[in-house]
């Protein structure tokens, strides 16, 4: 699987977006980006994931570059609630194959 | 649907002691993971099975043993439990086929090994 480089922490205002970066500049083209997010000590949870085109639902909105080598996580209006650890996977999307999370990016929504 | 849940949800244990740590699912799903996380770290692979009686390594599978007799449970045992065994461990399970499906994960295990 591509290794992922994501920021350790950012800051979001509530209301505003959050844009969480993620660079996986040696993605392959069968790989997808996913991410994953983890609200303090709780299991992680799946948002979304994608293979070149943009994707959106009720969570989130990714947005991929054109060369695939860089994605965009976009929460359009952050709340409290989006406080967690954000994780952004890049794997093939056949057959049995293991999450790697990295160390993720720490969102501290604030009032 | 409860989805994955785990029992306990914490336990002290003692250098040498065993434990197993139950996880079980009720959507049906062929494959299942354990999985331990570290302060400041993500999540590392221990074992995980593709579906009822089979079981395979992961990243870190050292001092834990595992098994799937039933579809809906993966028992994740640890005969002599150590220090650096402390740490927090999730569950997860995911549809199988040929397509990925997401993982869904448990609430977690917090154990320390005194």
């Amino acid at each position: 699987d591509a290794k992922t480089t994501q920021p350790p922490s950012m800051d979001c205002a509530e209301g505003r977006a959050a844009n969480l970066p993620c660079n996986h500049s040696t993605i392959s083209g069968n790989e997808y980006v996913y991410w994953y997010r983890q609200i303090h000590s709780q299991g992680p949870q799946y948002i979304i994931h994608g293979l070149k085109n943009n994707e959106t639902n009720e969570m989130a909105s990714l947005i991929i570059t054109e060369d695939r080598k860089s994605s965009t996580l976009i929460l359009p209006h952050a709340t409290l609630r989006d406080t967690a650890v954000y994780y952004c996977i890049v794997r093939m999307n056949t057959g049995f194959q293991k999450l790697v999370f990295g160390t993720g990016t720490r969102l501290l929504v604030s009032p | 649907n409860a989805g994955v849940t785990q029992t306990p949800k914490f336990r002290v244990l003692k250098t040498g002691q065993s434990m197993t740590l139950l996880c079980a699912q009720d959507m049906n799903h062929e494959y299942m993971y354990w999985y331990r996380q570290d302060p400041g770290m993500g999540l590392r692979l221990i074992h995980y099975s593709v579906g009822e009686g089979t079981t395979a390594k992961g990243e870190v599978p050292d001092g834990y043993n595992v098994s799937r007799l039933k579809k809906q449970n993966f028992l994740l045992g640890l005969e002599s439990a150590a220090p650096s065994q402390t740490s927090v461990y999730f569950c997860a399970s995911s549809y199988s086929g040929p397509i990925y499906n997401e993982q869904f994960f448990g609430p977690g295990t917090r154990l320390t090994v005194l």
